[in-house]
């Protein structure tokens, strides 16, 4: 079993629908909490970063963690064609710099 | 440059060649970490430098993978006896200090090992 679950679809919504984005992992040591977004044949960028649980918000994007169900969630709100990308979850303990990614999750968004 | 350059974009090779992946970091940042990401797959842990030492070289996969940092900047991921299951894009991140949540990828080197 992964340390780090992300269904990898790919998930297809009509423009301006709400996308949540799901991971499940298993190491309670997880701390940090990330999403990156990756296009075709380029790098992973950062979306949003969470420290421990609870919510953070930034513009149209809204990430969520619980650790007590080690569960973490990314919302899209108002969702856009060039939001269609993979979505990776990525997560780390406090003593390591080396990230546990999930197999990434694709999505398109139709308009 | 302004972002994380990687060198080759491709690389095409046989069976049992050796081969050389360039990284070169964010002008200033310390920690550079490479991964390796199979089609479908996640970005895969190989090792992260601190400075010029290897910090964590855990996901190494084998003796034939070998990564160096000489100075503290550039980084060569090497490859010895490349085998078909080598094939995959090789990712290379850079963070002003280790603990950055700031990683900037690279936009990698896809290798093909045929």
């Amino acid at each position: 079993q992964k340390e780090v679950e992300q269904d990898p679809g790919p998930l297809s919504v009509p423009e301006g629908a709400i996308v949540s984005l799901n991971c499940t992992y298993s190491n309670s040591a997880f701390q940090y909490f990330m999403w990156y977004r990756q296009y075709s044949r380029k790098g992973p960028e950062l979306l949003m970063y969470t420290y421990s649980s609870g919510n953070k918000e930034d513009g149209r994007f809204t990430a969520q963690v619980d650790k007590s169900s080690k569960y973490i969630s990314l919302f899209i709100r108002d969702s856009q064609p060039s939001d269609s990308a993979t979505y990776l979850c990525a997560m780390r303990t406090s003593n390591t710099g080396k990230l546990i990614f999930g197999q990434g999750t694709t999505l398109q968004v139709k308009p | 440059g302004a972002g994380v350059s990687q060198t080759p974009s491709n690389k095409v090779t046989e069976k049992g060649k050796y081969v050389e992946l360039r990284c070169d970091p964010i002008s200033g940042h310390t920690a550079l970490y490479w991964y390796r990401q199979s089609l479908g797959q996640g970005p895969e842990f190989l090792i992260y430098f601190q400075g010029t030492g290897a910090a964590d070289d855990s996901g190494l996969p084998n003796d034939r993978f070998f990564a160096v940092r000489p100075e503290g900047s550039v980084s060569t991921l090497k490859i010895q006896r490349t085998e078909r299951g080598d094939s995959a894009v090789y990712l290379c991140a850079s963070s002003l200090v280790e603990g950055a949540e700031s990683k900037f990828f690279g936009p990698g080197t896809r290798l093909t090992v045929l």
